[in-house]
């Protein structure tokens, strides 16, 4: 079964600093790959997907991931952090080669000082 | 074009009872998958549907149960309710065309269960 870690609980950041949060997987073939967001009280907002081909995605407010197969790796990154990016973050994988069925990250935290 | 809703919002029970949640999928999408979020297990994967029939199955207890009708709108019901049902419950929407769809959420309905 596939699995995801996020290996950071919570992050802390300045406004303007860059940010890169870390997400590994666990699956047999091309994953496809999810990162989403959710700010507090609210349901989960997708940031970005990889299915296959330019290793780099973009995504909405600003953010970018890499896949990097050899690492088993799906970074989110952003060169400059704004206070509205506080939320939470969830990398996730869907399951047997498609984009049903997700299985998420425990989360990562960002907090941002201005 | 509308977003996913969810309905109702906010819910308090009591043990033992039963709920039923709503969600309305976008227009023209005709796959609703549920997921349960707590702080202990994180975001976990209840089921999903697609024209009517459960395509997809999580692994939760029988208590939970869910239906789609023809609109594609979806409930899920919770019997027999435990305080360990307390949760944001998200749903999702999505074409259903599996491979590289992607899945919008709503809001949540956030259920306590005293």
């Amino acid at each position: 079964a596939q699995s995801v870690t996020q290996p950071d609980i919570h992050i802390t950041v300045s406004e303007g600093a860059s940010l890169e949060l870390r997400c590994n997987y666990s699956y047999g073939a091309t994953p496809y790959l999810f990162w989403y967001v959710q700010s507090p009280g609210q349901g989960l907002q997708l940031l970005l997907k990889y299915f296959s081909g330019d290793t780099l995605v973009q995504g909405i407010k600003g953010f970018e991931a890499e896949f990097k197969r050899s690492q088993s790796s799906f970074n989110l990154r952003k060169p400059s952090v704004h206070w509205s990016d506080a939320a939470e973050y969830f990398c996730a994988v869907g399951d047997s080669g498609t984009a049903s069925k997700l299985t998420f990250g425990t989360g990562t935290r960002l907090q941002v000082t201005l | 074009k509308a977003g996913v809703t969810q309905t109702p919002r906010y819910l308090i029970k009591t043990r033992g009872q039963q709920v039923t949640l709503s969600c309305s999928p976008i227009s023209g999408h005709r796959s609703v998958s549920w997921y349960q979020q707590t702080p202990g297990q994180g975001l976990q994967f209840l089921f999903e549907y697609f024209s009517e029939t459960q395509r997809n199955k999580g692994n939760f207890p029988g208590r939970f149960s869910g239906r789609q009708f023809s609109n594609s709108r979806s409930e899920m019901n919770v019997s027999t309710l435990e305080l360990g049902d307390s949760a944001l419950y998200l749903c999702a929407s999505s074409l259903g065309s599996g491979g590289t769809d992607t899945q919008y959420f709503g809001p949540g309905t956030r259920l306590t269960v005293l």
